[in-house]
């Protein structure tokens, strides 16, 4: 079973500041990967970035990068130059790489980002 | 393009009663999937079809069920509601082991 843990249900960050959210993850699969998502208040899911579980390298999209530690279980967001419409919900999610394309989700982590 | 277009938006249902969501994927993809979001958690995985057969069905009762039609497009059944049946439900597509595109989902409210 794979089992997604954020622990900050809800962030405040000054609008230009780093900020980092946080997702450890447990599997027993040896190949997966982990995924970040941005839901505003619309309610789509906006695929944000993606890291595999053999990447050597950590993943980086703009303003976005992934902070992957596997020795850990680890795979935090990172958001540089925080802007105002990075306030939403962000969620940490995982799939095997055998199977289906099922999905598992963490709980969320609700970041507002203050002028 | 397209993306991910859901129907309806928004829905009323009382309990008992049954509901049919719609989903239609970005042109191309044959791969849909339909998460039960809850209010304050994270998506659920409840199917997951691909060329018109089930690949995957999460922890859901059989009161919920789904098909894909040959244009790729995807009906979620749910009979009997119950209260705690109340949530956004997401349809995504994809090419398969691809990235997954959400829809903006279905809000149902069950009374």
């Amino acid at each position: 079973a794979q089992k997604i843990t954020q622990t900050q249900p809800g962030m405040f960050v000054q609008e230009k500041e780093a900020v980092t959210l946080d997702c450890t993850y447990d599997t027993s699969d040896p190949s997966y990967g982990l995924f970040w998502y941005k839901q505003p208040s619309s309610g789509e899911m906006i695929f944000l970035i993606y890291q595999g579980s053999y990447d050597q390298q950590n993943a980086t999209e703009g303003r976005y990068s992934l902070n992957f530690q596997k020795a850990r279980k680890s795979a935090n967001l990172v958001i540089s130059a925080s802007q105002l419409g990075d306030s939403a919900m962000y969620f940490c999610a995982m799939r095997s790489n055998f199977g289906n394309e099922k999905l598992t989700f963490g709980t969320g982590t609700r970041l507002t980002i203050i002028p | 393009d397209a993306g991910v277009t859901q129907s309806p938006t928004h829905l009323i249902k009382t309990r008992g009663q049954h509901v049919t969501l719609r989903c239609s994927p970005i042109s191309g993809h044959k791969s849909v999937s339909w998460y039960q979001q809850v209010l304050g958690q994270g998506p659920q995985f409840i199917f997951q079809y691909y060329e018109k057969e089930e690949r995957g069905r999460g922890n859901f009762p059989d009161r919920f069920s789904a098909r894909q039609f040959p244009n790729y497009s995807s009906e979620l059944n749910v009979n009997a509601l119950l209260l705690g049946d109340s949530a956004l439900y997401l349809c995504a597509s994809s090419l398969y082991t691809g990235e997954l595109f959400f829809g903006e989902g279905s809000r149902l409210t069950v009374l």
